[in-house]
Order: C-alpha cells, then structure tokens, then sequence
C-alpha cells in the first residue's frame, strides 16, 4: 500500500530536549516535504527536499533541521524545541514538485512544555 | 502574507444539498489548484485539481470551478452526504514551486 508513515503520532517533551520526528516514504517520491499546521493558519511549509542531499528552507524553518540521505526517509529535527513549536506536524511526498498531488503522513501532534 | 485565503471557517449543510467552499489567491503566478479533504487525526487527502487551462474539473460529486480574473476557486459537492463532513484545504502552486494552503473550511452535512 502506497502511504508516508510518520512517527510518532503524539510526543509531549520539554523545553530544550532535542527530538526527531521520522518521515518515510514507499512510493519513490523525489519531492518530500514537512508542514506545520496551527489555528487560523493552515498548513505552512517548515523545510522541503528536492531529492536526496538537497533540502531548503519553507516558509517557517526557524528551530527546524531536515537531512534526506536516504530517497524514502526525510525526518524533522528539533534540536532545542520551545513551545511556540507545539503544533501538529505533517510529512508529504509526492513525485516531483510541481502539478501533482502530494501525499500526507497522518501527522505527528508535538506538545513542547 | 496569506497567498491562499478561505475567508470561511466552517459551513453546514443539509444532506442532499450542494456544499460550495471557497478559495481566493494573489498570486497570479499560480496555475494549479487542488482541493484536499482531512478528517480528524488524519492527514490531509488529494480530493480533486486543476489547471490554469481550465475553468471547471468534475470528479463524480466533486466540481472544481477557477475563475482566474476573479483569482477565486471553488468547490462544489452535489449531493452532499455525512461522510463529506470534514475540513477542506485549498492549494495553490506555481509552476515548479511549492504549494500554498489556505486556512481551512470545516464543512458539516446535517443529516
């Protein structure tokens, strides 16, 4: 079955202690990218990944790290989460960027006190 | 700066009846559009998309309609059932670029 698998679906952690949020992908998809989704604010784009070892900024990357060495994994850091990034994160993929449709995780729910 | 804007948060409709959801942009670079539908803890879906070549896509009960002057799309669902209650997304993207999400409309079909 075609899917993006995040983990874990819920984390509650405390100010400082860096975690990692792991996206993957079975579909061969080049373009994967990470989301954060707030009140009032939609989905906006943390970090995204053209394809392996090439990763840029979204809109919000501030406190955000990516890395993409394999083609199906691209996880999200947090090396010091504050509790403005207490959110509901999403993973997408899709076959290139451009006119297609992406694919989403299930999302991650992050609770940084 | 919102480049994606769906000005309403949330709809009710009676079952049976048409639901239409709307999105405007600023973007006049943006020549693809999609409608993703997410229901609760779970991730956003690809619902239905179209191309700036185009004024009006139809996928069985889904109709999406672009008004380009206007920079306004819309959804409609006819007939609309329970199983629709959920929050629409609406996307944007310029050739080539990332997409850009508006906010949301919870839509809720009244049995």
């Amino acid at each position: 079955e075609a899917q993006v698998t995040q983990n874990p679906r819920y984390l509650i952690t405390v100010t400082g202690k860096k975690l990692t949020v792991t996206c993957s992908q079975n579909m061969n998809h080049e373009y994967m990218s990470w989301y954060r989704q707030d009140p009032g604010l939609g989905l906006r784009q943390i970090y995204y990944s053209m394809n392996v070892e090439v990763t840029d900024k979204g809109d919000v990357p501030e406190g955000y790290k990516v890395s993409r060495k394999e083609k199906r994994n691209f996880p999200l850091i947090l090396e010091s989460p504050s509790p403005n990034q207490t959110s509901l994160y999403f993973c997408a993929s899709s076959l290139y960027l451009g006119n297609t449709e992406a694919f989403f995780g299930q999302g991650t729910r992050l609770t940084v006190v | 700066d919102q480049q994606v804007k769906q000005n309403s948060p949330s709809l009710s409709v009676q079952e049976g009846r048409i639901s239409i959801l709307n999105c405007d942009y600023t973007n006049s670079m943006f020549d693809y559009f999609l409608w993703y539908k997410k229901y609760p803890a779970e991730g956003p879906t690809f619902l239905i998309s179209i191309s700036s070549i185009k004024d009006k896509n139809e996928d069985g009960r889904f109709t999406v309609f672009l008004n380009k002057s206007a920079k306004h799309l819309s959804l409609h669902i006819v007939p609309s059932q329970p199983g629709d209650s959920a929050v629409y997304f609406c996307a944007a993207s310029a050739t080539g670029n990332q997409f850009y999400f508006g906010t949301g409309t919870s839509l809720t079909v009244i049995p």
